[in-house]
Parts: structure tokens; C-alpha cells; sequence
């Protein structure tokens, strides 16, 4: 089992729709957790961290459930701009190296 | 500020020649790593340094070398380019210390294409 995985996707949404990605981790010790969005052809850049608790911005909910060890992305009436690969980042504790998932591509149509 | 910056943006080798993807960043972050991505195949790390003065090998770190050469700079170096090593490679920081990892602030990238 990989030690982040996530759904390749495309997910393919009209704009004003709402739409949820998930990201399962294989580590129990895992303690940070990210999504970071990727536009074509850029770098990766933060979205948002993920606390145990759940977090909201703005439009963008994420979510961890330690118990069955994955952490989620809700994104609330989606944009064309909102169109982007969503990396899901995992860092276990004690280690310097987070360890990335390869991506849910999220394409919003007019 | 900058943030991180990587030279050069574009670069065509041919089979066997070297060369040194440079990477700097403004943030005095502590860690800085060096990470390749294929399409598919997500990012994968090569090489990282947790602190000044220290690296260490990533996933993929055959046919690299770096050198972390002062806090805010940290280089990457193909002795012998070969065509798997075409990529796009990316240049990250930050502030992680006591063992923990934290946001990570990506670079531009470096567009690489081995013949």
C-alpha cells in the first residue's frame, strides 16, 4: 500500500457545484497534514493545513479522521479558477520529510 | 522578499554532460529540499537538508549530487545527465526544526530535457 494515496480523478464539475476529495495515509505515527494546489505547468503551493479538529477557509473545508486514517478537501461552489491538481501532503512525526500523494486533478466547467 | 528561486527556468542537455540547478531562498528557513516530477508519478525527493551543514538522500537520489552550500542555498548537480533525468525539478524550504516538518514553500522549477 502506498503511503499516501489519493484519486487521480479528473473530477470533472460544472462551476457551483461542491465537490470532496479524500487522501488515505498509511501511517499511524503521521502527525501534519496539508492539501497543497498545483496549477499546470507551477509549483505546488500551500492551500491549507489540516487540523484534528477540522478546519474552514472561506470556501475550502478540510478534515482528518485519525481513526481510519485519511483527511479530506470540500470545496463549497466551485470556480473555473478553483481548476488545479490537489496534492495531499503527509508528514509522520519525528521526520523532516513530508511525504506528498500523487494528486486529485479537479477540472471546473462553464 | 523572493521566496525561493531556481536557476536556470529552462535547460536541454545532451547524454552525459553535467550541470548544477542552483536554488536559493530569502525565508532563513533551515530545511531546504530538492524534489523531481514525472507526470504520473508525483513529486518524488532526491535530496534534502534538514539544517545547514547536513543532507541527506531522498527516494531517487542515484545520479545527483548537492551541496548545501551556505543557509540560504542549496544545489543540485547532474555529473552525467542521462534521458530519465528529463523532469521538472523543484527546489522547496522550510522552517522545520525539532524533528518536525512544516510548510513547505516550493520554487518556480527547472525544466529539464536530457537527448
Amino acid at each position: 500500500r502506498k503511503e499516501v494515496e489519493q484519486d487521480p480523478g479528473p473530477f470533472n464539475v460544472p462551476e457551483g457545484a461542491t465537490v470532496a476529495f479524500n487522501c488515505t495515509y498509511s501511517n499511524s505515527a503521521s502527525q501534519s497534514f496539508f492539501w497543497y494546489r498545483q496549477d499546470c505547468r507551477k509549483e505546488p503551493k500551500l492551500l491549507m493545513s489540516v487540523y484534528s479538529s477540522g478546519n474552514e477557509d472561506g470556501r475550502f473545508t478540510a478534515q482528518l479522521n485519525r481513526a481510519s486514517q485519511y483527511i479530506s478537501l470540500l470545496i463549497r461552489d466551485s470556480k473555473l479558477s478553483d481548476s488545479a491538481t490537489y496534492l495531499c501532503v503527509v508528514n509522520k512525526g519525528g521526520s523532516y520529510i513530508p511525504t506528498f500523494g500523487r494528486g486529485t486533478s479537479l477540472i471546473v466547467h462553464p | 522578499n523572493a521566496g525561493v528561486t531556481q536557476t536556470p527556468k529552462f535547460q536541454v542537455l545532451k547524454t552525459g554532460q553535467s550541470m548544477t540547478l542552483q536554488c536559493a531562498q530569502d525565508m532563513n528557513h533551515n530545511s531546504m529540499y530538492w524534489y523531481r516530477q514525472d507526470p504520473g508519478m508525483g513529486l518524488r525527493l532526491i535530496y534534502y537538508s534538514a539544517s545547514e551543514g547536513t543532507t541527506d538522500k531522498g527516494e531517487v537520489p542515484n545520479g545527483y549530487n548537492v551541496s548545501r552550500l551556505n543557509k540560504r542555498e542549496f544545489s543540485l548537480r547532474l555529473e552525467s545527465a542521462a534521458p530519465s533525468q528529463t523532469s521538472v525539478y523543484f527546489c522547496a524550504s522550510s522552517e522545520a526544526g525539532g524533528g518536525r516538518s512544516k510548510t513547505q514553500y516550493f520554487g518556480p522549477g527547472t525544466r529539464l530535457l536530457v537527448l
